[in-house]
């Protein structure tokens, strides 16, 4: 199975800050990587897909990029409604596999 | 608009079966992609448990594989999980989603406590 290993496990930033969380695959997933969000007694909420492919709907705020191993995922302009936990997939090679999440909280 | 359901039993008795449906309404599940359940643990931990594709072939999560069965019923546009021989560390909340290069469709999640 491919380890998706994400940083930071939680994140605490001010409204209007930029944060970045990170994924490390334990091998090249090839940019199969996807990101979302998911709020309290919310399902998962698909925000990026193949690294940096914005998906309907998703504000511009957000970004992805990386290659091979290495993955980030970008709020810029933090706003309160990005209070939830984020994650990572990889669907590179079965079994998918997801990070281990990051809280975001507002200072 | 596409749209999931999980229903089943919230509490299952340690050693027995959990069985869960998900109803699909907006797209039929033959036409087209890979219907998926995946797991929540409480410490929040996510895992891919296993998927139907629209052809009724599937794969499961080599951790789940000798316990987990998917199947479906295509005239009433569901398809179901069973996960055998539970044990308190299947307490999760279980979805179920549609697989096209990511899950962009989840349901909303039914949360299943084993415990005696």
């Amino acid at each position: 199975d491919i380890q998706m290993t994400q940083s930071p496990p939680s994140l605490s930033a001010s409204l209007g800050d930029k944060v970045t969380i990170t994924c490390q695959a334990s091998q090249n997933i090839n940019k199969y990587i996807a990101w979302y969000q998911q709020k309290p007694g919310k399902a998962p909420r698909q925000l990026i897909r193949y690294t940096s492919t914005l998906v309907s709907g998703t504000p511009s705020r957000f970004s992805g990029s990386g290659s091979g191993r290495d993955y980030s995922f970008s709020i810029s302009n933090v706003e309160s409604e990005d209070i939830a936990s984020y994650y990572c997939l990889q669907y590179d090679n079965l079994p998918f596999t997801f990070g281990s999440g990051t809280k975001l909280e507002i200072k | 608009e596409i749209q999931l359901q999980e229903s089943g039993p919230g509490l299952v008795k340690p050693s027995q079966s959990l069985s869960l449906t998900c109803s699909v309404t907006g797209y039929t599940i033959t036409s087209g992609y890979d219907w998926s359940w995946i797991r929540k643990f409480p410490g929040n931990k996510m895992e891919w448990m296993g998927y139907i594709s629209y052809s009724g072939s599937t794969n499961y999560n080599p951790s789940l594989k000798s316990r987990i069965s998917i199947t479906r019923d295509t005239s009433k546009n569901q398809f179901f999980l069973q996960l055998n021989s539970v044990t308190t560390e299947d307490t999760a909340t279980y979805y179920c989603a549609r697989y096209a290069r990511g899950f962009a469709y989840w349901g909303q999640g039914t949360l299943v406590t084993v415990s005696s």
